[in-house]
């Protein structure tokens, strides 16, 4: 498995603003991936974090909005940009290990917009 | 496009009885599937995996059979606990591919002493 650590934990901010979560993992992955939990949902992948390019984002996620950056193959991040109260929920970073069909998570970023 | 479908709860068990969690799934190929669990105030944890027909994942107690002709992968417990108290989310995941996974919505499982 993988140790997969992600900063802050959890924040509280304004209409507006931006918020980076950062997402590290103790070892060289193949994939890591973005996911976003809306209070009582299920999981809803954002984007494929790509190392050295651009990343891959799902329908309805746009670049704009959700910038993420992977400048290596064991660190990524998220911002989640003019945050609105509707951006409130739980982002989770995840990674599939080289040669594994697994998916593990990080304990997520509990992010709530006032 | 690829789904997955599971029972919506919460499910209220009593200690000691039998679990069962549907999870059914639509994909073009065949996936690798898993059974994720959250426990309250934690992050998601694996619980169990199967990566082709037939295949049998268990762990902790629990088991799930990946069933290709009905394209389901239900999760069992023969005794559940008051410790199994969760959300339980079934996924799928293109075996061998680059994506990320596809989840059900969760079930929320309540066990009651």
């Amino acid at each position: 498995s993988a140790v997969i650590s992600q900063k802050p934990s959890r924040d509280i901010c304004q209409r507006g603003t931006s918020l980076t979560i950062q997402c590290q993992v103790d070892s060289q992955v193949t994939m890591m991936f973005w996911y976003r939990q809306q209070p009582g949902q299920s999981l809803t992948l954002i984007a494929t974090a790509n190392q050295g390019s651009e990343a891959t984002y799902e329908s309805g996620f746009v670049i704009d909005k959700f910038p993420i950056s992977r400048p290596n193959l064991t660190f990524s991040t998220l911002t989640v940009s003019n945050m609105s109260p509707e951006d409130s929920s739980i982002y989770l970073c995840s990674v599939r290990l080289r040669g594994k069909e697994t998916q593990y998570f990080g304990p997520g970023t509990r992010l709530l917009v006032l | 496009g690829d789904s997955v479908t599971q029972m919506e709860g919460p499910v209220t068990l009593s200690e000691e009885a039998f679990l069962t969690i549907n999870c059914t799934y639509t994909a073009t190929g065949y996936p690798s599937l898993f059974w994720y669990v959250q426990y309250p105030g934690e992050g998601l944890q694996l619980l169990l995996k199967a990566t082709k027909a037939d295949d049998k994942g268990s762990n902790k107690g629990f088991e799930a059979t990946y069933r290709k002709e009905t394209t389901s992968f239900h999760l069992e417990k023969g005794s559940v606990q008051v410790s199994d108290s969760a959300v339980y989310f079934c996924a799928q995941g293109v075996r061998g591919g680059a994506d990320g996974l596809t989840f059900g919505k969760g079930t929320h499982l309540i066990i009651q002493p």
